[in-house]
């Protein structure tokens, strides 16, 4: 079955500018994740989606990020008054409820340049 | 802070296993160890995961010592498309990855 998706692949923008990032998860899968990879690191988590709900969002790194997940699937990340150190790849992931022993599958991430 | 440690690199020759190792030393009883892999540009990719047994799948083969301190993830039989970053991350109920910098396998022909 089709895997992760995300929209735009890459998106370029401007310091101070407002961008919206999109996750389509696996069908059925009631956990969603956020995380952003900066050139040469691993994936650092953002934020946990159980059903619509946040169940952990510790990983923002200050109130310009927030996330969405109104009906349980499609996730959307929101990045307002965006700074050139947001620049990175935000990789979404999905997983099926969210508990320990399953698998999270990656999306194929969008790389975000903020100049 | 991830709770793995990695080395940052190795090498491997083609049709040769790769073998590779991580540290967990601090694991806790309910967390298990997984393994992905991410080819430039890709998103982490699944390989395998394990909680006190050793496993086996179409990729790769995962070796948990006794007192679950340290992992080997097996490639038996490396190609050239296995050249990416592996990652060894810990998971238990609740949490998310924490993710280290992985090791970045060179697989020579």
């Amino acid at each position: 079955g089709a895997g992760v998706s995300q929209t735009p692949s890459n998106k370029v923008t401007e310091k101070g500018k407002y961008v919206e990032l999109r996750c389509d998860p696996i069908s059925g899968h009631t956990a969603l994740y956020w995380y952003r990879q900066s050139l040469g690191q691993g994936p650092e988590f953002l934020i946990y989606f159980q059903g619509t709900g946040a169940a952990d969002d510790s990983g923002l790194p200050n109130d310009r990020f927030f996330a969405v997940r109104p009906e349980g699937s499609v996730s959307t990340l929101k990045i307002q008054r965006t700074e050139r150190g947001d620049s990175a790849v935000y990789l979404c992931a999905s997983s099926l409820w969210g508990r320990g022993g399953e698998t999270q599958y990656f999306g194929p991430g969008t790389r975000l340049l903020v100049l | 802070d991830a709770k793995t440690t990695q080395p940052p690199s190795m090498d491997c020759a083609e049709g040769r296993a790769a073998n590779l190792p991580c540290n967990h030393s601090t694991i806790s009883g309910n967390e298990y160890v997984y393994w992905y892999r991410q080819i430039h540009s890709q998103g982490p990719q699944y390989i395998i995961h394990g909680l006190k047994n050793n496993e086996t799948n179409e990729m790769a083969s995962l070796i948990i010592t006794e007192d679950r301190k340290s992992s080997t993830l097996i490639l038996p039989h490396a190609t050239l498309r296995d050249t990416a970053v592996y990652y060894c991350v810990l998971l238990r109920y609740g949490q998310n990855f924490v993710f280290g910098p992985g090791t970045r396998l060179s697989v020579l022909p």
